[in-house]
């Protein structure tokens, strides 16, 4: 079993929807859970980062922690077509370094 | 403020050859990590340097290896290489553990 789990998708929403993204893990050390929009042929960009659990809003984006669940969703709030990518979770906090453990990805496609 | 930087951006090797990728962190970040990013496996952590020194190593053979100069710039080497060494190489910079950017990496196709 994967340490983070992620459904890749794809999902397919309308222009204007609410877009609920998820990922489940298993180790209850990380404490760092962050949000990556990759689009294609290009390196990963941070949308959003929280510590431990809580809400985190940022524009038209949401993020979720819920530790006693192990559960992290990404809300996209609005959703245009230029939000089609690749979402990752990542998270990290295990040791001192800074390794990052990422999910598979979802692909999202918003259609105009 | 500049962005991270990764050299080459694409390159093509034959098995057997060796390839060093570098990579340029934005500045004031001291702490370099590398991932490789493949369809199947996704992003996999592979090595993180912070002021020259190896701090964590991923499930990697030793054919991978990597440095980190004083000026924070990071190089990583794959010697012998595989078919299955195909990858997207990305290298990330932070200067705190929650804020790590990554640049737009090197597309490596081993033939």
């Amino acid at each position: 079993q994967k340490e983070v789990e992620q459904d890749p998708g794809p999902l397919s929403v309308p222009e204007g929807a609410i877009v609920s993204l998820n990922c489940t893990y298993s180790n209850s050390a990380f404490q760092y859970f962050m949000w990556y929009r990759q689009y294609s042929r290009k390196g990963p960009e941070l949308l959003m980062y929280t510590y431990s659990s809580g809400n985190k809003e940022d524009g038209r984006f949401t993020a979720q922690v819920d530790k006693s669940s192990k559960y992290i969703s990404l809300f996209i709030r609005d959703s245009q077509p230029s939000d089609s990518a690749t979402y990752l979770c990542a998270m990290s906090g295990m040791d001192s370094s800074y390794k990052l453990i990422f999910g598979s990805g979802t692909r999202l496609l918003v259609r105009p | 403020k500049a962005g991270v930087t990764q050299t080459p951006r694409y390159l093509i090797k034959t098995r057997g050859q060796q390839v060093t990728l570098s990579c340029s962190p934005i500045s004031g970040h001291r702490s370099v990590s590398w991932y490789q990013q493949t369809p199947g496996q996704g992003l996999q952590f592979l090595f993180e340097y912070f002021s020259e020194t190896q701090r964590n190593k991923g499930n990697f053979p030793g054919r991978f290896s990597g440095r980190q100069f004083s000026n924070s710039r990071s190089e990583m080497n794959v010697s012998t290489l595989e078919l299955g060494d195909s990858a997207l190489y990305l290298c990330a910079s932070s200067r705190q553990q929650e804020t790590q950017y990554f640049g737009p990496g090197t597309r490596l196709l081993v033939l």
